[in-house]
């Protein structure tokens, strides 16, 4: 099957900080990338949906200041958290749609975000 | 509006014993539905889905799922459990109309040795 990555797998931070985590496709091109986060136990909450050379579309309740997304290629998306804090802590997700084959969505490895 | 409920939080089956892992969903359209697999700490993997044509879809590492559209169902099964099986599983759907995929709340597999 297609091929998500994502780096880093794991940072640890210290409030106030920004953290950039990449997203990408290594073997498909993906014209939408999804950014989920998941809290422990629990199930994925969409983030934002980006689209290749456009602005994310952010699901309500998510600050779009807070966690920047640019989807600048068809192969690569990036979350940046901006001014982090211990409640941002968190396992992130992304998630790529083969463009090719629109039903599809792979996900990466995850990172795991620790905020002190 | 898109929804899924996986009715069960944990299921458990001893090693060698068929499991089914439960999912409903309710959608407006015709639904894409997809179950997904994760590890601890890792992302999910995609087992299988049903786009259309045959109600049984067979996917990877043995599972498959049957799509019954009268019971709005798509439950996940496997003939025989491998204690590796354990893990939390997700069932997604995505109505037709819509670009994102909606996850039930996850099921955790326990099969014991």
């Amino acid at each position: 099957g297609a091929v998500v990555s994502q780096h880093p797998s794991r940072v640890i931070c210290k409030s106030g900080t920004s953290v950039k985590i990449e997203c990408r496709s290594l073997d498909f091109q993906a014209t939408t990338m999804f950014w989920y986060r998941q809290f422990p136990k629990k199930s994925l909450m969409l983030m934002a949906t980006s689209n290749e050379g456009s602005k994310a579309t952010y699901e309500q309740g998510v600050e779009k200041d807070k966690f920047l997304i640019n989807h600048a290629s068809l192969t690569l998306s990036t979350l940046t958290v901006t001014s982090a804090h211990p409640e941002d802590s968190s396992f992130y997700i992304c998630s790529a749609r083969d463009s090719e084959g629109p039903h599809t969505q792979y996900f990466g490895p995850g990172t795991r975000l620790t905020v002190l | 509006a898109q929804s899924v409920a996986q009715p069960e939080d944990q299921v458990n089956v001893a090693e060698g014993n068929p499991l089914t892992v439960k999912c409903t969903y309710s959608v407006s359209g015709n639904p894409y539905l997809f179950w997904y697999v994760q590890y601890p700490n890792r992302g999910l993997q995609f087992l299988l889905k049903y786009i259309t044509g045959d109600n049984l879809v067979k996917g990877s590492y043995g599972f498959e799922a049957e799509f019954n559209k009268s019971q709005t169902s798509f439950h996940l099964k496997k003939p025989s459990a491998l204690v590796s099986d354990s893990a939390l599983y997700f069932c997604a759907v995505r109505d037709t109309g819509y670009s994102t995929l909606t996850f039930g709340k996850g099921t955790m597999l326990l099969v014991s040795p």
